[in-house]
């Protein structure tokens, strides 16, 4: 079975500095690695996505994400954070693809002016 | 193309009352599933189908019922509401590995 550990459930960071979003995976088998966003009182929306080959993967609203297969993590960065960023940041991990999706806990992330 | 649309936006409703929380896709997606979002408790799958007429059961389907008698509808049925479904609902589809996600059904169960 698979499961998603986030590792920080708030994050307070000023407009214009970096973010990183901790999430560890574990699984016994190959899987999917997404981080979606959820907007306040909006649905979730997909920012980005790992299934094979680089391990930099780059989003959407210049989010990108690094796949460590020894760590086991798949972190968020920005280099650059917006007020417009401040969102709920979900990790997931999928096997099967569209489906039977496993989501952490989820980080909000407050981007202060 | 609306995407994912889900009736009612918000529901209040009496413990031991039925209700259909109703979810239609207009992208003639295989796969569809539900979500329950609870604080602190991410998104848990609660049913889902990978096409019309199979459904299956996820991570926490006691208390709910589903059916797929067409592709572009997932319906979800709550037969008994309990205060502990309290919570905020997703349907969500995909074709391949991304998940379309529709804007969240919030049902209170008092």
């Amino acid at each position: 079975a698979q499961s998603v550990t986030q590792l920080d459930s708030q994050v307070p960071v000023f407009e214009e500095a970096p973010v990183e979003l901790r999430c560890n995976y574990s699984s016994s088998v190959s899987v999917y690695l997404f981080w979606y966003v959820q907007y306040p009182n909006q649905g979730l929306q997909l920012l980005l996505k790992y299934l094979s080959g680089s391990t930099l993967v780059k989003g959407i609203n210049g989010f990108e994400a690094e796949f460590n297969k020894s760590q086991t993590s798949f972190h968020l960065r920005k280099p650059s954070v917006h007020i417009s960023d401040t969102a709920e940041y979900f990790c997931a991990v999928s096997k099967n693809g569209g489906f039977k999706t496993i989501f952490g806990a989820g980080t909000r992330l407050f981007v202060k002016a | 193309n609306a995407g994912v649309t889900q009736t009612p936006k918000f529901q209040v409703l009496k413990t031991g009352q039925s209700m259909t929380l109703q979810c239609a896709q207009d992208m003639n997606h295989e796969y569809m599933s539900w979500y329950r979002q609870d604080p602190g408790m991410g998104l848990r799958l609660i049913h889902y189908s990978v096409g019309a007429g199979i459904t299956d059961q996820g991570e926490v389907p006691n208390g709910y019922n589903v059916s797929r008698s067409t592709t572009e509808d997932f319906p979800l049925r709550l037969l008994s509401a309990a205060p502990s479904q309290t919570s905020v609902y997703f349907c969500a589809s995909s074709e391949g590995v991304e998940q379309y996600f529709g804007p969240g059904t919030r049902l209170t169960v008092t």
